[in-house]
C-alpha cells in the first residue's frame, strides 16, 4: 500500500514558467488537501476536495489552483510561478469525516 | 479565522529527559491531534483525542485533550535521539465549513549539543 503519492519530489522552477504537481492516493479516501510548509509558518491549506469534482479554497489560494477529476488524484497547479511560492507542498487525504489525515512525503519548489 | 499557539517554538533535549509542549486555541475543537514530521518526509499523525479530558498514550507519548476543548498537551517521557523532529498540533471542528485541519506552528525538538 503505498499511501499518498506525490510527484516530483523536487523541481526548480524559472519565474513565470508552469507546472504541476500530482497527488495520487489508494486509500480510497473521499478527502484531499494541498498545503504549504514554510519555515516558521507551519503547514498552511492552499486547496482541498471533499469528493470527485469538488474543490474549494483553503487559507493561503492566491496563484494556485486545482482539479479532482478522479477520486485518487489531486492536482495542484501553478500558472506564472512567482519565488514567493517557493515552500514545501504537502498532501493529505483522509476519509469522510476522518481526523487521521495521511500525508505524502512532499515536493521540495524552488522559484528563481 | 481559527489559529492554534504552539509552544515552545523549539527545544533541545538529552537523552532519558521528559519533554512538554503544548496547544492553545482562542476557539474550541471537537478533536486534537499530535503530529510528528522528521526532516524530508510528511507529518505522520501519533495521537488523536476525540473527547474533552481524555488522556490517551502512544508508547512513551501521552497526549491531553483540555477540558475547555481549548488546549492540548503532549508529553515525551525519557526521551531518546530518534525523537528529535518537528511536533505539530492541530484541532478539527466537524461541520464546520471547512471540516479540516488547524495546524499550529510546530515545536522543533533538537539533541542538546
Amino acid at each position: 500500500n503505498a499511501g499518498v503519492t506525490q510527484t516530483p519530489k523536487f523541481r526548480v522552477l524559472k519565474t513565470g514558467q508552469s507546472m504541476t504537481l500530482l497527488c495520487a492516493q489508494d486509500m480510497n479516501h473521499e478527502y484531499m488537501y494541498w498545503y504549504r510548509q514554510d519555515p516558521g509558518m507551519g503547514l498552511r491549506l492552499i486547496h482541498y476536495s471533499v469528493g470527485e469534482g469538488t474543490t474549494a479554497k483553503g487559507e493561503v489560494p492566491d496563484g494556485y489552483n486545482v482539479s479532482r477529476l478522479k477520486k485518487q488524484n489531486f492536482l495542484l497547479g501553478l500558472e506564472s510561478a512567482a519565488p514567493s511560492q517557493t515552500s514545501v507542498y504537502f498532501c493529505a487525504s483522509s476519509s469522510r469525516g476522518g481526523a487521521g489525515y495521511t500525508f505524502g512525503s512532499g515536493t521540495r519548489l524552488t522559484v528563481v | 479565522g481559527q489559529q492554534l499557539n504552539q509552544s515552545p517554538q523549539s527545544m533541545f533535549i538529552q537523552e532519558g529527559e521528559d519533554v512538554s509542549m503544548n496547544c492553545t486555541s482562542s476557539s474550541i475543537f471537537n478533536t486534537w491531534l499530535w503530529y510528528k514530521q522528521d526532516p524530508g518526509e510528511g507529518p505522520v499523525l501519533l495521537i488523536a483525542l476525540y473527547k474533552a479530558g481524555e488522556l490517551t498514550s502512544n508508547g512513551r507519548l501521552t497526549a491531553q485533550f483540555g477540558i475547555t476543548r481549548k488546549d492540548s498537551f503532549l508529553n515525551i517521557s525519557a526521551s531518546i535521539p530518534s525523537d528529535v523532529g518537528i511536533y505539530f498540533c492541530a484541532g478539527l471542528n466537524y461541520g464546520g465549513s471547512q471540516g479540516n485541519l488547524i495546524f499550529g506552528k510546530g515545536t522543533k525538538l533538537s539533541v542538546k549539543p
